[in-house]
C-alpha cells in the first residue's frame, strides 16, 4: 500500500511571497488532514476534508491560507502572503474516517526567510 | 490548543532499558492514540486505546489509560537505537469531533 505522498519536501521563500503544497492521501482514505508542526511541538490541526467538503477549518487563518481538495482525493493548501512565524513543518494525513488511526506524509519543511 | 501534555519532555537512557512516557489530558476522550515521530518525517501510529479499555499491548510496546486520572502512559521494553524518536500522545474528545489533539511529545533518545 503505498503511503501519503506530499511534495515538495522542502521549500524556502521570503516573506510576502506565496507558496502552495500538494498532497496525495492513500487510495481509498475518504478523510484528509493538513496539520502546521512548529519545531519543537506536536502538529496543529488546520483543516479537515471529508470527501471534497471542509469538516473542520476553525484553526485555519483563513486570511492567508487556503485549502481545497477537488474530487476528493489529492488537496493542495496554499499561503498568500506568507509571513515569519508560518516557518513549521506542513503534514498531510488520511484516514478512512471516523476514529480511525490517521497516517501521515513526511510533510513539507517551509522556511521563511 | 493542545490537550496532552507528554512527561518528561526528554527522556535519554541505554539500549536494552525500558522506556516510560506520560501523557495527560483535560477533557473526556473517545480514544487516546500514541504516535512516533522519526527525525525529519511523518508520524507513524503506534496505538490505539478506546476510553473503555485499560492497558493495551503490541510488541514490546504496553500502553494503559486511567480515564479517572484523565492519564496514559506508554512503555516500551527492551529498548533498542532504533526506537530513538519522539513519541506523542493524541486525544480524540468525546462529542462526535474526529479533531485529535495532539501534545507537545517526549524526545527518547537510546544509546547503544
Amino acid at each position: 500500500e503505498a503511503g501519503v505522498a506530499q511534495s515538495p519536501r522542502y521549500k524556502i521563500i521570503e516573506k510576502r511571497q506565496s507558496v502552495a503544497f500538494w498532497c496525495n492521501p492513500i487510495s481509498g482514505h475518504a478523510t484528509l488532514y493538513w496539520y502546521q508542526q512548529i519545531l519543537g511541538q506536536g502538529p496543529k490541526l488546520l483543516i479537515q476534508f471529508q470527501n471534497n467538503g471542509v469538516v473542520d477549518d476553525s484553526q485555519l487563518p483563513k486570511d492567508r491560507f487556503s485549502a481545497e481538495r477537488l474530487k476528493g482525493v489529492d488537496s493542495t493548501l496554499k499561503i498568500q502572503p506568507a509571513k515569519l512565524e508560518d516557518s513549521a513543518v506542513y503534514l498531510c494525513a488520511s484516514s478512512v474516517g471516523g476514529n480511525q488511526p490517521q497516517h501521515f506524509g513526511d510533510g513539507t519543511r517551509l522556511s521563511i526567510l | 490548543s493542545q490537550q496532552g501534555e507528554e512527561d518528561p519532555q526528554a527522556l535519554s537512557i541505554q539500549e536494552g532499558e525500558n522506556a516510560t512516557m506520560n501523557c495527560s489530558y483535560k477533557t473526556s476522550i473517545n480514544n487516546l492514540q500514541w504516535y512516533r515521530q522519526n527525525s525529519g518525517r511523518g508520524l507513524v501510529h503506534l496505538i490505539l486505546i478506546r476510553s473503555n479499555e485499560r492497558e493495551k499491548h503490541s510488541g514490546r510496546l504496553r500502553v494503559t489509560l486511567d480515564t479517572s486520572k484523565k492519564s496514559s502512559s506508554l512503555l516500551i521494553t527492551a529498548s533498542r537505537a532504533a526506537d530513538t524518536a519522539s513519541y506523542f500522545c493524541a486525544t480524540l474528545p468525546q462529542g462526535g469531533s474526529e479533531k485529535l489533539v495532539f501534545g507537545k511529545g517526549t524526545k527518547l533518545t537510546v544509546n547503544p
